[in-house]
């Protein structure tokens, strides 16, 4: 089945406490962004990556780090987090950079 | 301005009526469209994409695009409770990496 996989789904930390949140992908995409949801805001893109070692700074990517070493993998890593960090989080994939978006599951952050 | 906006609703049908999303977009340059159904706390699913002028069907959904007023729109006919959610418009952004942009999302109500 063509998915992707992020985990964990809920996370609570505290502030100043690394955390990596880690996605996979099993369709061979070249693509894979990821992105924050927060209520009114929509879909804010944080980081994206055209393909492996490739990487670029999306709209909102202050406080966040990505690598992309292999092609399914691209975790998002959080060094230092703060409380204005709690939101949705969800990472996607994409055969190409305009095509449809594939959505893992989501987690849901909590930094207190 | 916004490079895609939604009104934010909520839109709020009776059921078995037509609800009828709309979405405007900023760049003329944009090729792909895309409408992405969420459930609160949920992560997106794909519902309908078009990519040239004109109407588009899929079972009770009808995408609607028009490049020259950079309008696009989503009809369900027949609505049902269970189409309650919120719905998002995507649009790629032509460029380097040719990225999908947002919008904020309409919530529709399905009322019995």
């Amino acid at each position: 089945e063509a998915q992707v996989t992020q985990n964990p789904r809920y996370l609570i930390t505290v502030t100043g406490k690394k955390l990596t949140v880690t996605c996979s992908q099993n369709m061979n995409h070249e693509y894979m962004s990821w992105y924050r949801q927060d209520p009114g805001l929509g879909l804010r893109q944080i980081y994206y990556s055209m393909n492996v070692e490739v990487t670029d700074k999306g709209d909102v990517p202050e406080g966040y780090k990505v690598s992309r070493k292999e092609k399914r993998n691209f975790p998002l890593i959080l060094e230092s987090p703060s409380p204005n960090q709690t939101s949705l989080y969800f990472c996607a994939s994409t055969m190409t950079g305009g095509s449809e978006a594939f959505f893992g599951q989501g987690t849901r952050l909590t930094v207190v | 301005q916004k490079e895609v906006e939604q009104n934010s609703g909520p839109l709020s049908v009776p059921e078995g009526a037509i609800a009828s999303l709309n979405c405007t977009y900023s760049d003329r340059g944009s090729q792909s469209f895309f409408w992405y159904r969420q459930y609160s706390g949920k992560s997106p699913e794909l519902i309908m994409f078009i990519y040239s002028n004109g109407d588009k069907e899929d079972g009770r959904f009808t995408a609607q695009l028009n490049k020259a007023s950079q309008y696009v729109s989503l009809l369900i006919r027949d609505s049902q409770p269970s189409d309650s959610a919120t719905y998002l418009c995507a649009v790629n952004v032509p460029g380097g990496y040719n990225k999908l942009i947002f919008g904020a999302g309409t919530r529709l109500a399905v009322h019995p």
